[in-house]
């Protein structure tokens, strides 16, 4: 069974520290992670992909990623108000085959960010 | 580009009729995903498309959804007598299979049955 799993939350962070939100995945095969931010009543938005071990940065947000240890993160500096919402973990599992396959979500951590 | 599509925004139907959604994805992506999102959930698999190719469909899925992707454009989902479990908001989203296998959602369709 392929899982993606993340601290459900609420996470609480006053306004400019710093949020930090991880996620595991089940199957060392995986090749692609992604983080969607999802406001509530709307789709889920693509911030940041990764796919190489390491840190990748967008302006305040790092990406993380440990295939060893199976783990992803986000962090998000000098968090804001406006980042208040539900962040998705994604994760395009390959198939047996080597080719991509399913993209599969935890359920999300809910931050809010507190003036 | 004007990105993934999807009709109609909000579906509001009686328990046991059957429903439709539409989904366009963004015009050079050749995977297509689905989705079912309740509230407090993450997105839950329904099934997916590779051009028009259905490579996987989630177990979880019962017999009374069926999606078609028939020229490998376009998508439909479809779901018959539905029960009132149905209401959900549904996901569409698309992708590249080459690098940068990024998916990008369409706005949803909330369904409501009563």
């Amino acid at each position: 069974q392929k899982e993606v799993e993340q601290n459900s939350g609420p996470l609480s962070v006053p306004e400019g520290a710093i949020a930090s939100l991880n996620c595991t995945y089940s199957d060392r095969g995986s090749q692609s992670f992604f983080w969607y931010r999802q406001y509530s009543g709307k789709s889920p938005e693509l911030i940041m992909s990764i796919y190489s071990n390491g840190d990748k940065e967008d302006g305040r947000f790092t990406a993380q990623l440990n295939k060893a240890s199976q783990y992803v993160s986000l962090l998000i500096r000098d968090s804001q108000p406006s980042d208040s919402a539900t962040y998705l973990c994604a994760v395009n599992y390959r198939n047996y085959g080597g080719s991509q396959g399913n993209l599969i979500f935890g359920k999300g951590t809910k931050l809010s960010v507190k003036p | 580009d004007t990105g993934v599509s999807q009709d109609p925004r909000h579906k509001i139907t009686k328990r046991g009729q059957n429903v439709t959604f539409r989904c366009d994805p963004i015009s050079e992506h050749n995977r297509l995903y689905w989705y079912r999102q309740t509230l407090g959930q993450g997105p839950e698999f329904l099934t997916y498309f590779q051009n028009e190719a259905q490579l996987e469909k989630s177990r979880l899925l019962s017999d009374r959804f069926s999606a078609e992707r028939p020229k490998g454009s376009f998508s439909t989902l479809e779901i018959q007598r539905t029960e009132q479990g149905d209401s959900a908001m549904y996901l569409c989203a698309s992708s590249w299979t080459g690098s940068g296998t990024e998916a990008f959602f369409g706005q949803g369709t909330r369904l409501t049955v009563v």
